[in-house]
């Protein structure tokens, strides 16, 4: 069964602290996998996207890493900021006949001063 | 560059209506793309549009459609709402597609709330 799973639910860090947001996922055939940031009340924010050849990608503050071989990825924040507060929503694609997008159910930052 | 819009930003129905919502996506983006989100459900695509056809399409049933205008504008139409329609609406657009290797722009989203 095709499933998008992350960890841990919530977070919350102190702010300046670095934190690791996991996604491990079961898709298949995978196309691309993408880490969105989302604010309350408002439309994810792409973060960073990548294919089963790519194992790192950075975007500010942000890393994100891939291990096509394990499925697993990760999202790295650097250096948090009270604004990092936000829910982080990983999605996995897969493409074959019917492209679909499998969506994990998203970490809750909460970064505190 | 102005960014991707929705209107109505919020809607209030009752069971039965049907409701049809707004997306302006970026200039020069083909591609438009629907998702729900639910607290109980979270994100789950509803279906993306190119060039004016339907694409691809999620697991929803016959009672949610869409369209899409030559000039990219898409619109999104649940009939016959149930209760458990109840969510945040967003768009996203795009250059080349919604499952290609590009990003996607999502919009603020439509709030509709089903009585």
């Amino acid at each position: 069964k095709n499933q998008v799973e992350q960890s841990p639910q919530s977070l919350i860090i102190l702010e300046g602290k670095n934190c690791t947001l996991q996604c491990n996922y079961t898709v298949s055939p995978f196309s691309n996998l993408r880490w969105y940031k989302q604010d309350t009340g408002r439309g994810p924010v792409s973060l960073t996207i990548m294919t089963f050849s790519e194992n790192t990608k950075s975007n500010g503050r942000y890393t994100a890493t891939l291990d096509a071989d394990t499925k697993q990825s990760s999202l790295h924040i650097t250096a948090s900021q009270l604004s990092d507060s936000a829910s982080y929503i990983c999605v996995v694609s897969a493409e074959n006949t019917g492209n679909q997008f499998y969506f994990g159910t998203g970490t809750s930052l909460t970064v505190i001063p | 560059k102005a960014g991707v819009t929705q209107t109505p930003r919020y809607l209030i129905k009752t069971r039965g209506q049907q409701v049809t919502l707004s997306c302006s996506p970026i200039s020069g983006h083909r591609s438009v793309s629907w998702y729900q989100q639910t607290p109980g459900q979270g994100l789950q695509f509803l279906f993306e549009y190119f060039s004016e056809t339907q694409r691809n399409k999620g697991n929803f049933p016959g009672r949610f459609s869409g369209r899409q205008f030559s000039n990219s504008r898409s619109e999104m139409n649940v009939s016959t709402l149930e209760l458990g329609d109840s969510a945040l609406y967003l768009c996203a657009s795009s250059p080349w597609g919604s499952f290609s290797y590009n990003e996607q722009f999502f919009g603020p989203g439509t709030r509709l709330t089903v009585l």
